[in-house]
C-alpha cells in the first residue's frame, strides 16, 4: 500500500477561500515533501519538511508535520483559480532503499472563480 | 533557471514497437528517475539511476529498461510496447543529503499511447 494517503481525494472552494488537504503515513519519515501538478503536466516542488520540524511556510502556502499523529496538513491561503491542480505528498523514510520516495494518489482541489 | 526536459510530450506507438523516452536535465544531479501516472495510482517508480552506467530497479521494473551514458541524460526503453504502458511517464532528477531525497524535479511528462 502506499505510505502517504492524501484527504480528500476532491476538494472544491471558491476563490479567496483557504484550501486545506491532509497527508497520512505509516512509518518514520526523514522527510515529507509536497507537489502540485497542473493537468497533464509534470509535478513542482512546493515544500519540503523534514521529521525535526513542525511547520514551514513558503508564501500562502503553510506546512505542517505531526510525527506523533504521522500526518502532515498543507495550506492554501486566499486561495486563487490558479491554485487548481492536484496536490500530493511524497514520504521519505529514515531507512531502507533509498529509492523510497513514495507518492500518495493526490487531492485535486478546484477553485472556482 | 533549472531544467528537466522530456524528449516528447505526446506519443503514440503501436504495439510490439520498440519506445524511446529522453530525459535531460542541466542541474548536473547525479540522480534521476522514470515515473509512471495511472489514475487512481499515483506515481509509481519504474527505474532510478544513481551515477552514470548505474540503475536500480523500481517497484515496477517489467517490460522497461533503462541507459544513463552521460550525467545529463536518462533513457527509457519500453522493448516491445504493450497496451498496458499507455500512460504518462515521468522523469526527475534529484540530490541525496545524508541517505535522504531531497525535492525532485520533473519533467513536463511524456503522455504515451500504445495502439
Amino acid at each position: 500500500s502506499q505510505q502517504g494517503e492524501e484527504d480528500p481525494q476532491a476538494l472544491s472552494i471558491q476563490e479567496g477561500e483557504n484550501a486545506t488537504m491532509n497527508c497520512s503515513y505509516k512509518t518514520s519519515i526523514n522527510n515529507l515533501q509536497w507537489y502540485r501538478q497542473n493537468s497533464g503536466r509534470g509535478l513542482v516542488h512546493l515544500i519540503l519538511i523534514r521529521s525535526n520540524e513542525r511547520e514551514k511556510h513558503s508564501g500562502r502556502l503553510r506546512v505542517t508535520l505531526d510525527t506523533s499523529k504521522k500526518s502532515s496538513s498543507l495550506l492554501i491561503t486566499a486561495s486563487r483559480a490558479a491554485d487548481t491542480a492536484s496536490y500530493f505528498c511524497a514520504t521519505v523514510p529514515f531507512s531502507g532503499s533509498a529509492r523510497q520516495l513514495t507518492f500518495g494518489s493526490g487531492t485535486q482541489l478546484t477553485v472556482l472563480p | 533557471d533549472v531544467k528537466v526536459t522530456q524528449s516528447s510530450r505526446y506519443l503514440v506507438k503501436r504495439t510490439g514497437e520498440k519506445v524511446f523516452l529522453e530525459c535531460v536535465q542541466d542541474m548536473d544531479h547525479e540522480n534521476m528517475f522514470w515515473y509512471r501516472q495511472d489514475p487512481g495510482l499515483g506515481l509509481r517508480l519504474i527505474y532510478f539511476s544513481y551515477d552514470v552506467k548505474m540503475k536500480e530497479k523500481g517497484d515496477i521494473p517489467e517490460g522497461y529498461s533503462v541507459s544513463r551514458e552521460k550525467k545529463e541524460r536518462f533513457s527509457l526503453i519500453l522493448e516491445s510496447a504493450s497496451t498496458n504502458q499507455t500512460s504518462m511517464y515521468l522523469c526527475a532528477s534529484s540530490t541525496l543529503s545524508g541517505g535522504a531525497w531531497n525535492e525532485q524535479f520533473f519533467g513536463p511528462g511524456t503522455r504515451l499511447t500504445v495502439l
